[in-house]
């Protein structure tokens, strides 16, 4: 089975600019989520979705973050403009089920590492 | 709103124990268990349900004490390969639909 797929790799970016990253979850996972790993910190949850809508963007800094799941399959986190701050390991994780009942396993993409000059 | 993990570092030599502990203000539903090694993704170890209902894939045990909203991760006769950051995952809510990890806690085995 592949696992969840997260493209680029690497960015390096200066402030102000924009960017965008994309998530492809394992296939038939209905919940999406995308997290935002600063360097010795835990995983920050910004978004969840299950199938293609928002259950959870309380943490999301809506007026630089957007996050979409169109068609309830792959995903893209965009950022603009970028600060400095936002310098940051963001990962994207699966898992089978929705809301209204426990989260199961989550299974983590490889992260995409951003860095803003 | 952010479970508190101690310690916050803990070195170990192959073979010796460890324990892990997270703690939470709020009433949990469920406590989740995960492992990163350095430079890598985050991986499943164990979740914890409120109810007394455990769920784990590797040969390491936890505990989850629902009225102390306490959990604790016990490694046992570590291992080289047990060596990364812990980080647990508290949630709370009618049906757990609030997430949050921990800072992590980082194992390290030595030879």
């Amino acid at each position: 089975e592949a696992g969840v797929a997260q493209s680029p790799r690497y960015k390096i970016i200066e402030k102000r600019q924009s960017v965008a990253f994309w998530c492809n979850p394992i296939s038939g996972h209905a919940t999406l989520y995308w997290y935002q790993q600063i360097l010795g910190q835990g995983p920050k949850l910004l978004i969840q979705f299950q199938n293609n809508g928002v259950v959870d963007d309380s943490q999301l800094p809506k007026d630089r973050f957007s996050a979409e799941r169109l068609k309830g399959v792959d995903s893209t986190l965009k950022i603009q403009p970028a600060k400095l701050e936002d310098s940051a390991v963001y990962l994207c994780a699966s898992s089978p089920f929705g809301v209204g009942r426990s989260r199961e396993t989550q299974y983590f993409g490889p992260g995409t590492r951003l860095l803003v000059l | 709103q952010q479970p508190v993990q101690s310690p916050q570092a803990v070195i170990l030599r192959e073979g010796e124990d460890a324990v892990i502990n997270c703690s939470s203000s709020k009433a949990l539903y469920s406590v989740h268990w995960y492992r990163q090694k350095h430079g890598e993704a985050p991986v499943f170890l164990m979740i914890l349900l409120k109810g007394g209902e455990q769920k784990g894939h590797e040969k390491i045990s936890a505990s989850f004490n629902e009225k102390k909203q306490q959990s604790s991760l016990y490694l046992t006769a570590s291992q080289l390969s047990y060596s990364g950051t812990y980080f647990c995952g508290t949630e709370w809510g009618n049906y757990g639909q609030n997430f949050v990890f921990g800072p992590g806690t980082r194992l390290s085995v030595l030879p």
